[in-house]
């Protein structure tokens, strides 16, 4: 079956240093991958849109000054949350999906705690 | 922009209640529409979808009906069980919007059930 691995699934920096974390689908091709936010007591915020052969889309709100992703591969997707502050906290999921028509794989997220 | 809007931010049942969460969506297109649940640790796994008006999906006893006239796709489930409570979310991917079929969530229901 389709699986999306995430890692780490929990991580601490400080104020001000920045965090990578990785995404590594398996068992499926992830043309599309999609990182998403889910901040304390807040829904999913789309942070962008990576298809392969395309240029990565980001949401308004989010740049890739702050979080640029990598998707290298059909396997493998990383972002980096850059100068991270308090307002970065929360938990970020990566989903990956197979071609047009085909439903997204989340993995089981990356809980970023700021302090 | 495409919305979602889930009306229950809580729900609390007893074991064999009738579950009913509320959904309506906003979107420029033809929506594909979705519900999702998230369990405690894990991502979001996706429980079913509809693509067009009258469409029912259904999945683990759960079931919406795509209705394109009220804007609308409730959750309902007849009888819950404890093993249910989680959070719900509803979901539109709007093929208008780019074509990039990025998933819009709303906030969220949280259920708990009771034994």
């Amino acid at each position: 079956g389709a699986l999306v691995y995430q890692y780490p699934r929990r991580t601490i920096c400080k104020s001000g240093t920045s965090m990578r974390m990785e995404c590594q689908a398996v068992g499926f091709q992830a043309t599309s991958v999609a990182w998403y936010r889910q901040s304390p007591q807040k829904t999913f915020e789309l942070i962008a849109l990576s298809t392969v052969n395309s240029a990565i889309k980001y949401e308004q709100n989010f740049t890739q000054e702050k979080f640029p992703i990598s998707h290298p591969n059909l396997s493998f997707s990383s972002m980096t949350v850059l100068n991270a502050y308090l307002e970065d906290r929360g938990l970020y999921l990566c989903g990956a999906r197979e071609g047009g028509g085909s439903d997204y794989t989340f993995g089981s997220g990356t809980r970023l705690l700021v302090i | 922009g495409d919305s979602v809007t889930q009306t229950e931010g809580q729900v609390a049942l007893s074991e064999e209640d009738f579950l009913t969460i509320h959904c309506n969506y906003s979107a420029s297109g033809y929506p594909t529409l979705f519900w999702y649940v998230q369990y405690p640790g894990e991502g979001p796994q996706l429980l079913f979808r509809a693509s067009r008006d009258k469409e029912k999906g259904s999945s683990r006893g759960f079931e919406a009906t795509y209705d394109k006239g009220t804007t609308s796709f409730h959750l309902r489930k007849a009888s819950v069980q404890e093993s249910d409570s989680a959070v719900y979310y509803c979901a539109l991917s709007d093929e208008a919007t780019g074509g990039n079929n990025k998933l819009t969530f709303g906030q969220g229901t949280v259920l708990s059930v009771i034994p």
